[in-house]
């Protein structure tokens, strides 16, 4: 049974990065099969797909955050990470990490769905 | 604003049936995009309950089933009972947002 664990820092301040790693067990982050993402949750409202890491090491972001977001993954530790820049009060949230799983692939993509969730660890970003 | 459109909530008593309608346009579920469904209860992390528009994953009982037409998909919960009290979100693909996965706004499914 595949479990994730976020960790990290549950108090930013604002201009700060917010820094999260994922752990992963029972499951291998190497494995070319899935993909390993990052989803938030404002309190009170609904889900933002942040982006995605592939054992590879590319990477696939929300357009909305590209320019402040960096995912990364070290296969030693079987973890992969969340770097939020230069964040405010918008970017306070519940930050969920994920597995993504492969339904198919075509020529240029590969189609995924959300198939196991961390618990979540919520994030506030405040002086 | 979400990308694709739920209602906001939908309600029923025990033993009855719900649907809960996904919105989307011809750059996602209108583009043949899957459409996937998940179940958040109170205070927990979202649950995998159907992917592939129509697959229950192992476990997921078969009085939750998925559909889709269109540019539309619709999860039906049949045989209602007090523990699917929960948020539901859809999610799919969006090729006009650089390859971005996107989710519905969520409906909050109350039981009477």
């Amino acid at each position: 049974q595949v479990q994730l664990q976020e960790s990290g820092p549950g108090l930013v301040k604002p201009s700060e990065t917010l820094s999260l790693t994922c752990t992963v067990s029972g499951g291998s982050v190497s494995s070319g099969t899935y993909y390993w993402s990052w989803i938030r949750q404002p309190p009170g409202k609904g889900l933002e797909w942040i982006g995605y890491i592939y054992y590879s090491r590319s990477t696939n972001y929300n357009p909305s955050l590209k320019s402040r977001v960096t995912i990364s993954v070290d296969t030693s530790k079987n973890q992969f990470s969340l770097k939020l820049t230069s964040v405010t009060a918008a970017d306070t949230a519940v930050y969920y990490c994920a597995r993504e799983q492969v339904l198919y692939c075509s020529a240029t993509n590969c189609y995924t769905y959300l198939d196991y969730w961390g618990q979540g660890t919520l994030v506030t970003v405040s002086s | 604003q979400s990308v694709l459109t739920q209602p906001p909530s939908v309600s029923g008593a025990p033993g009855q049936r719900v649907t809960i309608s996904c919105t989307g346009s011809s750059s996602n579920i209108g583009a043949g995009y899957d459409v996937h469904w998940y179940q958040q209860l109170p205070g927990t992390a979202p649950k995998l309950l159907i992917y592939g528009n129509t697959n229950r994953p192992s476990g997921v009982p078969d009085r939750f089933s998925g559909s889709k037409s269109g540019t539309s998909a619709s999860l039906a919960i049949t045989g209602l009972q007090a523990e699917d009290e929960a948020d539901y979100y859809c999610q799919s693909y969006d090729s006009s947002l650089s390859g971005s996965k996107v989710f519905g706004g969520g409906t909050k499914l109350t039981v009477l």
